[in-house]
């Protein structure tokens, strides 16, 4: 069974600050996904990437997929509030088979 | 282009009953998913139908089931309701994009059983 660990797990940062959440496992995937969920509702689809050692930038976030495909992160910079919300990865093969869930970074972000 | 659509929003039952929740996935979209979120296991997958076979099942008992319709729409049912299955159940409709498959979640369907 393919499992994913993040860290931290909980996360509470002052607006402006940067961070980095890990997301790891000891199996390659073919595509790892991020998801922001915030109270109340679904996860929300903020990335996927497919190649390893790949970097994709959206406004202040920074994904990377590790050169092995195991392991990614998401660094944001200068949080705001707004990016307050329960991080998740996700990986899985091409085909969207087999996908799995990691436990989540909840990030908290003060005013 | 209208999201995925669950209902009802919540539900309140009572041990020994069962339910049945409903999806509606984007338009054009056949593949349907289903997790359960538990604060405890974080998502588990369910099951996913396409063009109403389904073609994954993960590691639940067999009192959850679900289909699939032939205009994409997805239930899923638990039956003889017990106090863990107490969660948010998230539906996901997926279609392949340019960099492989991508999920549109649902809000979701708060469950909790008494």
């Amino acid at each position: 069974t393919q499992l994913l660990e993040q860290s931290p797990q909980f996360l509470s940062i002052q607006e402006g600050e940067n961070l980095t959440v890990y997301c790891n496992s000891s199996s390659v995937f073919s595509s790892l996904q991020w998801y922001r969920q915030e109270p109340g509702e679904g996860p929300v689809l903020l990335v996927t990437v497919v190649t390893g050692g790949e970097v994709k930038k959206l406004k202040r976030l920074t994904f990377q997929f590790g050169d092995a495909r195991k392991d990614s992160s998401l660094h944001i910079t200068a949080a705001q509030p707004g990016d307050t919300g329960l991080y998740l990865c996700a990986g899985g093969d091409n085909y969207g088979q087999n996908f799995v869930f990691g436990p989540g970074t909840r990030l908290s972000v003060l005013p | 282009k209208a999201g995925v659509t669950q209902t009802p929003r919540y539900l309140i039952k009572t041990r020994g009953q069962q339910v049945t929740l409903s999806c509606s996935p984007i338009s054009g979209h056949r593949s349907v998913s289903w997790y359960q979120q538990t604060p405890g296991q974080g998502l588990q997958f369910l099951f996913e139908y396409f063009s109403e076979t389904q073609r994954n099942k993960g590691n639940f008992p067999g009192r959850f089931s679900g289909r699939q319709f032939s205009n994409s729409r997805s239930e899923m049912n638990v039956s003889t309701l017990e106090l863990g299955d107490s969660a948010l159940y998230l539906c996901a409709s997926s279609t392949v994009t340019g960099d492989g498959y991508g999920y549109t979640f649902g809000s979701g369907t708060r469950l909790t059983v008494v």
